[in-house]
């Protein structure tokens, strides 16, 4: 069971813009730890998409920015595009395991 | 581009061990913490263990602690998953993952692309 709790799954038409939460608690993200946000295409390995709040890796496109405010944080996609179809993960650390967590998970379907 | 291979995945009978490997090489291996990462067949990811750059500290989730152990081969810029007793509950895709240490927190800069374990009578 994992303390970070994600929606299962959000959808969008092309060009519009969902987010994803990502909701934890007073050991992790409400302690401060940062959240990092991975994105996972079908049948392959997943990929760091935002590190520590809301820095892209380079190479990511600026359509994916993500935030973080009190025990909760966001991802946002604009401008939804077919190849953003696939699974997103939030990861952190928590202090009442001594380890990193990572989200429920969300898939996101492009209509 | 920063490489990271995995093998030794495999169907095996519970209760038998299993050895994974983790080769890392197009960056400074040794200079890294690396991680497990397991995802179950169609569920989430799950963090299992970490070590530190020199080999010197591990860290595990509480669902393999006394159960895997982490280890590495500096010289051969090799990475370790000893897994032991192993149940259905272990059966995944394992991913070793280079960590990346920022603020109290790391994440995961660089995956393999995983090697499956089937525990199957």
């Amino acid at each position: 069971q994992s303390v970070l709790t994600q929606p299962p799954s959000v959808s969008g038409a092309p060009g519009q813009r969902v987010t994803i939460s990502c909701t934890g608690s007073s050991s992790n993200i409400g302690a401060g730890y940062d959240i990092h946000w991975y994105q996972q295409l079908p049948g392959t390995a997943p990929k760091l998409l935002i590190y520590s709040n809301n820095n892209r890796p380079s190479g990511v496109p600026d359509r994916f920015s993500g935030s973080k405010s009190g025990t909760s944080a966001s991802l946002a996609i604009t401008g939804l595009q077919a190849e953003d179809e696939a699974d997103y993960y939030c990861q952190s650390y928590d202090s009442s395991l001594s380890g990193s967590v990572f989200g429920t998970g969300t898939q996101v379907s492009v209509l | 581009q920063v490489q990271l291979v995995e093998s030794g995945g495999g169907v095996v009978q519970p209760g038998r061990s299993l050895r994974l490997s983790c080769v890392g090489s197009r960056f400074s291996f040794s200079s890294y913490d690396i991680h497990w990462v397991r995802q179950a067949p169609g569920k989430g990811l799950e963090w299992v263990a970490l070590i530190s750059n020199d080999g010197r500290t591990a860290y595990y989730a509480d669902s393999v602690k006394g159960h895997f152990t982490i280890s590495r081969d500096n010289s051969k810029n090799t990475l370790y998953l000893h897994m032991n007793t192993l149940g259905p509950e272990d059966t995944a895709m394992y991913y070793c993952a280079r960590g990346v240490f920022h603020d109290y927190t790391c994440y995961f800069d660089s995956w393999g692309q995983g090697t499956l374990v089937t525990v199957s009578s």
